[in-house]
This record gives structure tokens, C-alpha cells and sequence, in this order.
């Protein structure tokens, strides 16, 4: 069964610092997005990716996030400089339509020092 | 703004009952719903969904109700098994305002299955 994965499944970095994480969607899906969950607290939709841009960000999504499709296969979320408040889990997911059936990966646990 | 809420943060039920997870939404323009399970360390785990132009919609040994009058969403497990033991989540998402696929998560549910 097809799925979506993630890499890695844990980062540790220091504050400042910036950190790439990856994601390779369910091959034939034509949208992608990126959440996130703070320990104890609600998923969290930060940005929707479709034909290589942006469709939606959320107000979590500032100017030190950034995401893109480098090839035919990945998906990245790039964090310039890391704050504290960036520790989380990150999800990515895809779906096929939009919003339709979005497929979640592992999530990477990104822990800022 | 909109939130999802959920009535009941922890469920614990026996071992072959069945399970009813509830769901509370406050926008009446969410047109799209879906129910998550979150087991511990993994992603959310898509179960089912159900587009505003339904009431009811069935899986397998789950089936989702949508009451649109009272805004009200809710999961229904048949059997309950211990591997059904998980954080279960409903989202929404509105066309509204030409929202491109913002699902919208509640706190979530934990459901404990007792052998």
C-alpha cells in the first residue's frame, strides 16, 4: 500500500540554526501540504503545495518557513533559523484531490536546543 | 474564528462493545470532514470521511454521522478491538473563501479498549 514517508524521523538542532525535513508523497498525488503538533496539543495546518507553489498558508507559516518540490519526488520544509517554539512533530501529507483524503507520513520530531 | 471541539477527551470501553467518538464543529460553511486515529509516535491514520451532502457513510466496522442542524460529527466503531486503542481526531475543511485544503483538527479522543 502506498505511503508517505519522512526523513528523518528525529532532528535535534540548536536555535538558530536551520533544518530541512523531508518527505516523499504518495507517488501519483497532485497535492501536498505540511503540519504540525506541538506535544499534547491539536495537528496544525501550516502550508498547501499544488503545481509548484503555494495554495494557502496559515498565519504559523512565516517568512522563515519555506517549502519545495526539488524533483518529481520530494517534498521539503525548511526552517531558516530555529526557535524553541519550533520544537514539534511535522507531518507531511498528499492527497490525490484537493482537500480530499489527506495521507499522512510519520511525522519528523524536530527538537530545537 | 472556527475551531473543531471534541465532548469527550478519553473513552474507555470493553472489548467487543462498541465505540462512539463525538465531534462538535462551529462552522456551518465546513463542507468536508475526516476522522484521524493517532496511534503513539505515528502519524495521523486516515479512517473515513464524509462531504456535507451526507448524513452517514460506512467502512469498514466504522461509520461516520454528520448532523448538519446541530453541527455535530461522529465516529462509530463496531466491535472495538484492543488495536482500535488510539488518540481518534475529526477535521474539517470549507470551500469558504476559497480555502485550498486546510483541514482544521480537533483536540482529539482517546479510546482505551479494555481486553
Amino acid at each position: 500500500e502506498p505511503e508517505v514517508t519522512q526523513t528523518p524521523s528525529h532532528q535535534v538542532t540548536q536555535m538558530g540554526q536551520e533544518v530541512i525535513l523531508r518527505c516523499v508523497p504518495i507517488s501519483n498525488h497532485l497535492y501536498f501540504y505540511w503540519y504540525r503538533q506541538i506535544l499534547g496539543q491539536k495537528v496544525e495546518f501550516l502550508v498547501s503545495f499544488y503545481n509548484n507553489e503555494i495554495s494557502e498558508k496559515s498565519e504559523i507559516f512565516d517568512d522563515q518557513f519555506s517549502v519545495e518540490r526539488p524533483d518529481g519526488s520530494n517534498f521539503t520544509l525548511k526552517i531558516r533559523s530555529t526557535k524553541l517554539e519550533d520544537s514539534a512533530m511535522y507531518f507531511c501529507a498528499s492527497s490525490l484531490q484537493l482537500p480530499y483524503e489527506q495521507y499522512f507520513g510519520p511525522g519528523t520530531r524536530l527538537t530545537v536546543t | 474564528g472556527e475551531s473543531v471541539g471534541l465532548h469527550l477527551p478519553t473513552l474507555s470501553v470493553q472489548e467487543g462493545d462498541n465505540s462512539i467518538i463525538n465531534c462538535a464543529y462551529s462552522n456551518s460553511a465546513s463542507d468536508y470532514f475526516i476522522w484521524y486515529k493517532q496511534e503513539s509516535g505515528k502519524g495521523p491514520q486516515f479512517i473515513i470521511d464524509i462531504r456535507s451532502n451526507m448524513d452517514k457513510r460506512q467502512g469498514q466496522r466504522v461509520t461516520v454521522l454528520l448532523n448538519k442542524t446541530v453541527k455535530h460529527l461522529s465516529l462509530q466503531i463496531a466491535a472495538t478491538q484492543p488495536g482500535d486503542s488510539a488518540v481518534y481526531f475529526c477535521a474539517e475543511n470549507t470551500a469558504y473563501g476559497g480555502s485550498q485544503g486546510n483541514l482544521i483538527f480537533g483536540k482529539g479522543t482517546k479510546l482505551s479498549v479494555k481486553p
